[in-house]
Parts: C-alpha cells; structure tokens; sequence
C-alpha cells in the first residue's frame, strides 16, 4: 500500500458525460500527479500540482482540468467524454519539486478505471 | 525529444529461468532511470532506480539493472523468477531537475510454473 488513495476504483458512464476523480496524496506530500495509462497511448502525464499550484503539464486534454485542494487532495475533471477517454487514471504524489538536482520518488495510487460507452 | 523503448511487448519464462527486460533511453544527458512494475488492480511500485554512480543498481524483489551509457540502455534482471512477478514491467525516464515521468510502453512478463 503506497499510502496514496484514489476513488471510485471503477467508473462507468456514457459519452458526453462529465466525471471526476478523486485523490487523496500520502500524509505529508505537497505534490500531486495525474497519468492516463490508454491502450492507445500507454502511460502519459497529465499534470502536476504542488501545494495547490499547477506546476507542470503534459498531454492533457482541453476538456480535462484538475485542482488540487487547501487540504491538499485533488480531483480530475474530465468532461465532453469521449469513447477514446477510457483509461486507467493514476494519482501520484511525492513531497516536494524537482530542483537542485533532488529527485521526489513519487507513489502511486491504484488508479480508477474509467470506461466510457 | 525524450524517449524510452522497450522492444518487448510480452516475455514468457519458466520459474526459475533468468529474466532480462529491456530499455532503450533517448536523451541528451544522463536521465534519471526507473523500473517500475504494475501488477493486476495494482498500481505502480517502484523496483530501483539509477541516478549516477554505480552503474549496476540494486533493488526490491531481487531485481538489479544495468545503465549502459554506450548503449543508451538500462535493462532489468532478475536471476530466478517466481510465479508472484507475473506482471507488466515500466521503464521510465525522469529529465534533470523535473518530476515528468516518461514511461515506456511496457513488457508484460508471465511465467509458467
């Protein structure tokens, strides 16, 4: 158990709906990550929040947002749902930032599994 | 651009057999390395990782990796696999001074007892 917890475990729902997962990061972790593993596209970045500031971003669509709360928990919005959205969506959360040549290990949480008919 | 590449796609063993996954980086300096493994309903937990130094590492289960700068290459090991690592293996690359993983397309491992 790597202490980071996401909910729901499943989520089924249909297209053009709007849906939010939810993330709660390791006691003690400022950062928060949000990957999409697609058989499509494998295992992406989407973006990063540290202590409630988005701080990073990568592949993420327009129609996805995301935001990370005072008590440091975050959610991802995904709306405009699209058959193509199906995924497995990760949480990750690590203490702080990249910088001075430190490095974060961030943990990952078990994911919720989105379908999208 | 930043890149990793794992050729294998699916690997089956024999317990008991040695394993090698592989990883190919593309990247400018010398990345941070991570193996990662995903077992089913899982998430990611890491196996080792390499920064600098010793270029062999060691990690959790057994598993060590070797960063082959030549070779832009950092394979996973393992000399005896079990039935419990059945699983999908991420390479993932991490750039200096950043916390965007790039991962690889993974290789899932399934062992035959």
């Amino acid at each position: 158990d790597s202490g980071v917890t996401q909910t729901p475990k499943h989520l089924i729902t249909a297209t053009g709906q709007r849906v939010t997962l939810r993330c709660s990061p390791r006691s003690g972790d400022l950062s928060v990550y949000w990957y999409q593993q697609s058989l499509d596209q494998g295992l992406q970045f989407l973006i990063q929040y540290y202590n409630g500031e988005e701080r990073a971003k990568g592949n993420i669509l327009e129609r996805f947002s995301a935001q990370q709360f005072p008590d440091l928990h975050s959610e991802l919005n995904l709306s405009s749902l699209e058959l193509g959205d199906s995924a497995l969506y990760f949480c990750a959360s690590s203490v702080g930032l990249a910088g001075g040549g430190s490095y974060n290990e961030q943990f990952f949480g078990p994911g919720t599994r989105l379908t999208v008919l | 651009a930043q890149s990793v590449t794992q050729p294998d796609i699916h690997i089956t063993v024999s317990e008991g057999a040695s394993l090698e996954l592989r990883c190919n980086y593309s990247y400018g300096a010398t990345p941070y390395l991570f193996w990662y493994v995903q077992s089913p309903g899982q998430g990611l937990q890491l196996l080792l990782k390499y920064f600098s130094g010793d270029t062999l590492v060691q990690g959790i289960k057994g598993f060590e990796a070797e960063f082959k700068r030549s070779q832009s290459s950092f394979n996973l090991r393992k000399p005896s696999v079990h039935w419990s690592d059945a699983a999908e293996y991420f390479c993932a690359l991490l750039r200096y001074n950043t916390d965007k993983l790039i991962f690889g397309t993974g290789t899932r491992l399934q062992v035959f007892p």
